[in-house]
């Protein structure tokens, strides 16, 4: 089955700054890659994702990229706000399928 | 619209007893999921019902059941309470928008804690 490795763990950045964090999937027919943030207390919430035909998506501050061949795909956030910090988690699998969740990343942006 | 509801938020439970996580959506989506979410383990699929009348099982199911009374509504039971199933538990709905949108809803979340 799938498995999803996500780094890093924990990053905290200075407010202004980019963050990045990276994924790694183990299913190469996995087509579908979505991310999910999660702040203190509260639920999930869908952030952006990507499909397999696709090497890049943005919307606004939030990219994702997407290497099939390496089998891995990263969040970029742009210009951190203190309203980004939060827990991120990116998951793969088959689009229409289920899908299998990384162990998260928490984000803290410095002020 | 309420989205995603749970009840109940916050239970407290002792080993081996027994209780029921109830689910509703209001969107009239077709499929629904249990997870659990432990620190440092990411949210992990118990089971899952594609459409009313089925369900099948996740990644880990062991010391659950399910039940999709109807479309609105997925239930999580648990028999037998064990301290390993201290957790959060998220119930969510799904919908496939077009070909490229795969949105999961997902509710508020209820903290149970096995003594």
């Amino acid at each position: 089955g799938e498995n999803v490795e996500q780094h890093p763990s924990t990053l905290s950045v200075q407010e202004g700054d980019s963050a990045v964090i990276k994924c790694t999937y183990s299913d190469s027919a996995s087509n579908y890659f979505p991310w999910y943030k999660q702040e203190l207390g509260k639920r999930p919430q869908l952030i952006i994702d990507i499909r397999s035909n696709v090497g890049e998506k943005k919307d606004q501050r939030i990219a994702v990229t997407l290497n099939k061949t390496a089998k891995h795909f990263s969040l970029h956030i742009t210009e951190t706000q203190p309203e980004d910090s939060a827990v991120y988690f990116c998951a793969a699998g088959d689009y229409g399928q289920n899908f299998v969740f990384g162990p998260g990343t928490r984000l803290s942006v410095l002020p | 619209n309420a989205g995603v509801t749970q009840t109940p938020k916050f239970q407290v439970l002792k080993t081996g007893q027994s209780m029921t996580l109830q689910c509703a959506q209001d969107m009239n989506h077709n499929s629904m999921y249990w997870y659990r979410q432990d620190p440092g383990m990411g949210l992990r699929l118990i089971y899952y019902s594609a459409s009313e009348g089925t369900t099948d099982k996740g990644e880990v199911p062991n010391g659950y059941n399910v039940s999709r009374l109807n479309k609105r509504e997925f239930s999580l039971r648990l028999e037998s309470a064990a301290p390993s199933q201290t957790s959060v538990y998220f119930c969510a709905s799904r919908v496939f928008s077009g070909p490229s949108t795969d949105t999961q809803y997902f509710g508020p979340g209820t903290r149970l804690t096995v003594l």
